[in-house]
């Protein structure tokens, strides 16, 4: 099993640019997660999902938006980034009547100059 | 609501000294606790966790313990190694249909030679 995988690991944007992350979990977890790590913040929970076709906002939301349209993918899209989304994303999963830990993935670097 | 506090880091040890990360929660159930780690450039990975009062979580030589009397969950090593820098995270989840789950802040820790 691959885990949780995120594409890509490293981008550069443009403010006002947009892009998609995508990240995937082959271990047939129902709940995903997206975070943002930042210098001196910890984790911040961007939004989540619960199951297929199910969204739900988290601590820091805005700017961002998601969807998951199938149960392995959870996907991040920023519309027009700024230099404040400038972080390090990290998804990840948890299966429901599973043990209460997640599974990260490695994370994707964003620099929007 | 639900809150992690670890020690503020970073923690600078040699190699083969004795470490305490400190970690107390306030939860407003009955929580699992958790321990992760982050290695340069990586995502975060479960280390430890324990599910109920008084259990131990143990992996690598690390250790913790679920004290619900003092509310705490100290991550200890007896004898760290120059592998085990890295940024370490306590966390708890609570019970009972909760999808999120609260990270502390994150602790360096920088083992020298």
């Amino acid at each position: 099993n691959a885990g949780v995988t995120q594409t890509p690991k490293f981008r550069v944007l443009k403010t006002g640019q947009s892009m998609t992350l995508l990240c995937a979990q082959d271990m047939n977890h129902e709940y995903m997660y997206w975070y943002r790590q930042d210098p001196g913040m910890g984790l911040r929970l961007i939004h989540y999902s619960v199951g297929e076709g199910t969204t739900a906002k988290g601590e820091v939301p805005d700017g961002y938006n998601v969807s998951r349209l199938k149960k392995q993918n959870f996907l991040l899209g920023l519309e027009s980034a700024a230099p404040s989304q400038t972080s390090v994303y990290f998804c990840a999963s948890r299966k429901l009547d599973g043990g209460p830990e997640q599974y990260f993935g490695p994370g994707t670097r964003l620099t929007v100059t | 609501g639900d809150s992690v506090t670890q020690m503020e880091g970073p923690v600078t040890l040699s190699e083969e000294a004795f470490l305490t990360i400190n970690c107390t929660y306030t939860a407003t159930g009955y929580p699992s606790l958790f321990w992760y780690v982050q290695y340069p450039g990586e995502g975060l990975q479960l280390l430890l966790k324990a599910t109920k009062a008084d259990d131990k979580g143990s992996n690598k030589g690390f250790e913790a313990t679920y004290r619900k009397e003092t509310t705490s969950f100290h991550l200890e090593k007896g004898s760290v190694q120059v592998s085990d820098s890295a940024v370490y995270f306590c966390a708890l989840r609570v019970s009972g249909g909760s999808y999120i789950p609260t990270f502390g802040r994150g602790t360096s820790l920088i083992v020298h030679p």
